[in-house]
């Protein structure tokens, strides 16, 4: 079975700062789809970047990036210039590409505080 | 809809009582999840539903919790005999579940408090 491990329950940025979030999983498939979820105290979750694993360049969305290490199964988020509203909780996510297996797994999460 | 709806947004009950909570999937979305998220915390996996197959119960922490799913649309989440610690945010999303990756979409849950 698909883990996914965040293994930073906390984390603190300065505002205009860089920090990067990260998240390592457990497969066996070489097929699959990465996501970072955003959800901020209004709880409503919201996709900031996604990766497909076949694809070796890592995706970036705005000031947000990741370095997608498929050897590795290492999966981290980098957010440049960070702002004030960057602070929520950031979940990593798995997505099996394998028909019948399109359940997505999450992390468990890691807070962002930002200071200004 | 336009995006995932839950109801009620907010739901207290006493202890020992039974609670349904609604999701509307958005229209097409053939998966539908359940998630628990304790405060603070992260989301814990209950139920998954795809399509005509078999749901994914293996998140259900007890019998006491069940799940179905009507017509391939509108999902009710039941909670039997409330206890305390099922005080929690319970998330709903829904995808297309295609192949090509699309993400879940999110409603903003449902916060029961368990008194």
């Amino acid at each position: 079975a698909q883990t996914v491990t965040q293994s930073q329950p906390e984390m603190s940025v300065q505002e205009a700062e860089t920090v990067t979030l990260s998240c390592t999983y457990d497969t066996s498939e070489s097929d699959y789809y990465l996501f970072w979820y955003k959800q901020p105290p209004s709880r409503q979750m919201i996709l900031v970047i996604r990766q497909e694993a076949y694809k070796q360049q890592n995706a970036t969305e705005n000031r947000f990036s990741v370095n997608f290490q498929k050897a590795a199964k290492s999966f981290s988020l980098k957010i440049s210039d960070s702002q004030l509203g960057d602070a929520a909780m950031y979940f990593c996510a798995y997505r099996s590409a394998r028909t019948g297996g399109f359940k997505t797994i999450f992390g468990a999460g890691t807070r962002l505080f930002v200071k200004a | 809809g336009a995006g995932v709806s839950q109801s009620p947004s907010n739901k207290v009950t006493e202890k020992g009582k039974d609670v349904e909570l609604r999701c509307d999937p958005i229209s097409g979305h053939t998966a539908l999840y359940w998630y628990r998220q304790s405060l603070g915390q992260g989301l814990e996996f209950l139920i998954y539903f795809q399509g005509n197959s078999a749901p994914d119960k293996s998140g259900l922490p007890s019998d006491r919790f069940s799940a179905e799913r009507t017509g391939g649309s509108v999902s009710t989440l039941t909670i039997q005999r409330t206890q305390q610690e099922d005080s929690a945010v319970y998330l709903c999303a829904s995808s297309p579940d295609t192949f090509w990756g699309t993400e879940a979409f999110f409603g903003q849950g449902t916060r029961l408090t368990v008194v």
